[in-house]
């Protein structure tokens, strides 16, 4: 299993510009997350989704929207992007049943300038 | 929602000391406190983690103990090496719209001297 993958690793925007992060699973989890994660504060949770065509805001949701249209995958759009979205940004997923472990993808490193 | 705080933000112990990490939640409610571990550049990995059922739970040399009437809850590090060196955050479960999510706290970066 590859587990958690994320393209792109690094990507820098300019303001005003809009791109997708993709994330995709390969464990079959029902719940997926998106978090960033900024120096010094700890992972801030943005949208999270517990199966297909079922998504929900997180503590930090203003600028970003998501979709779950498959188990596997959850894309997180930016719009407009600003420098305050200069971040890393995790993906993270785990299963639906007892076993509480989230598993996180790499990573994406997205600088706004 | 749940906050979490936790102390210390950095942590210098030399090879051999132990090191002690504690988070505070504020949701009598939760009940589920993982800890990662993220060394740099790297992704946040899960090292341990307890349920509110019990006191304390021990893997080798980490071990993670909880108060649930203080509602805090701490990372015990003993006989530290170079490699334990990384980041490391606690988490407590949260409840949004009766779904299970993760409260991470602001993170330890732990320096271990050889």
């Amino acid at each position: 299993n590859a587990g958690v993958t994320q393209t792109p690793k690094f990507r820098i925007l300019k303001i005003g510009q809009s791109m997708t992060l993709q994330c995709a699973q390969d464990m079959n989890h029902n719940y997926m997350y998106w978090y960033r994660q900024d120096p010094g504060m700890g992972l801030k949770l943005i949208y999270y989704s517990v199966g297909a065509g079922i998504t929900d805001k997180g503590e930090v949701p203003n600028g970003y929207n998501v979709s779950r249209s498959t188990t596997e995958d959850f894309p997180l759009r930016l719009e407009l992007a600003a420098p305050s979205q200069t971040s890393v940004y995790f993906c993270a997923s785990r299963s639906a049943g007892v076993l509480d472990e989230q598993y996180f993808g790499p990573g994406t490193r997205l600088t706004v300038t | 929602g749940e906050n979490v705080e936790q102390h210390p933000s950095t942590l210098s112990v030399q090879e051999g000391d132990s090191a002690v990490i504690k988070c505070t939640y504020s949701d009598s409610a939760s009940n589920y406190f993982p800890w990662y571990k993220q060394e740099l550049g790297k992704r946040p990995q899960l090292i341990i983690d307890i349920r509110s059922n019990v006191g304390e739970k021990k893997d080798q040399r980490i071990a993670v103990t909880l108060n649930k009437t203080a509602k805090h809850f701490s990372l015990h590090i003993t006989e530290t090496q170079p490699e334990d060196s990384a980041v490391y955050f606690c988490a407590a479960r949260d409840w949004n719209s009766g779904y299970s999510t993760l409260t991470f706290g602001k993170g330890t970066m732990l320096l271990v001297s050889p």
